[in-house]
């Protein structure tokens, strides 16, 4: 079953532009984290916020967490056309001893050159 | 530092057969876990394993069964192999079994005529 929902479903933005993208979950966790796919490949780890944590940056990546709404946002800054790909979040329970990821449906993103 | 690599990438199977899908972890990595992603879906969570155990299972039946060996690559068996079974497996590997990132192989593409 799917824990997360994100939110949009589909993005669709100029180069340039900023682009976010919105998680929803429903347990406690131990921390969530922000993965990208590109079409038919693997997912890529973008960044990891522990339950303790509000916000976190990498790069062009900021990141949000609110546990008292149980939920996310990931921000791309100055968006690029090969951020073109599907964004999925995923929380790691706190309740279970490994980490059994539960991914959202996922948000695909396209930025127009 | 080699990535986290699965075989075959693609695989034709027919309903009833049995199917081995192989996983080589990223070194310094001693947890593997195990997802299927249906097509425009985000990932489910299979199994995990740590030090050669089961150490934690999602909701699939026990004809998904898997292996951890001693150099920490893994196995992902399915019996009687069913229409439903077609997806992307993936396999991803991390530093421990809890609140790590997992990184992810390419998968590998399973069709079930």
């Amino acid at each position: 079953s799917q824990q997360g929902e994100e939110d949009p479903q589909a993005l669709s933005i100029q180069e340039g532009e900023n682009a976010t993208m919105n998680c929803s979950y429903k347990t406690s966790i131990n921390n969530l984290q922000w993965y990208r796919q590109n079409s038919g490949r693997g997912l890529v780890h973008l960044i990891l916020i522990r339950s303790n944590e509000r916000e976190k940056h990498s790069g062009r990546l900021r990141v949000t967490l609110d546990t008292s709404k149980k939920s996310s946002s990931l921000l791309i800054t100055a968006s690029r056309a090969a951020d073109t790909a599907s964004y999925f979040c995923a929380t790691d329970d706190a309740e279970t001893s490994g980490s059994r990821l539960t991914f959202g449906e996922g948000t695909q993103l396209t930025v127009n050159p | 530092e080699t990535g986290v690599t699965q075989s075959p990438t693609h695989l034709i199977k027919t309903r009833g057969q049995q199917v081995t899908l192989r996983c080589s972890s990223q070194s310094g990595h001693n947890t593997v876990s195990w997802y299927q992603q249906a097509l425009g879906q985000g990932p489910q969570f299979i199994f995990q394993y740590y030090r050669e155990e089961e150490n934690g299972r999602g909701n699939f039946p026990p004809r998904f069964s898997g292996l951890q060996f001693p150099n920490y690559s893994s196995e992902l068996n399915v019996n009687a192999l069913e229409l439903d079974d077609s997806a992307l497996y993936l396999c991803a590997s991390s530093r421990g079994p809890k609140g790590q990132p997992q990184h992810f192989g390419d998968g590998t593409r399973l069709s079930i005529l």
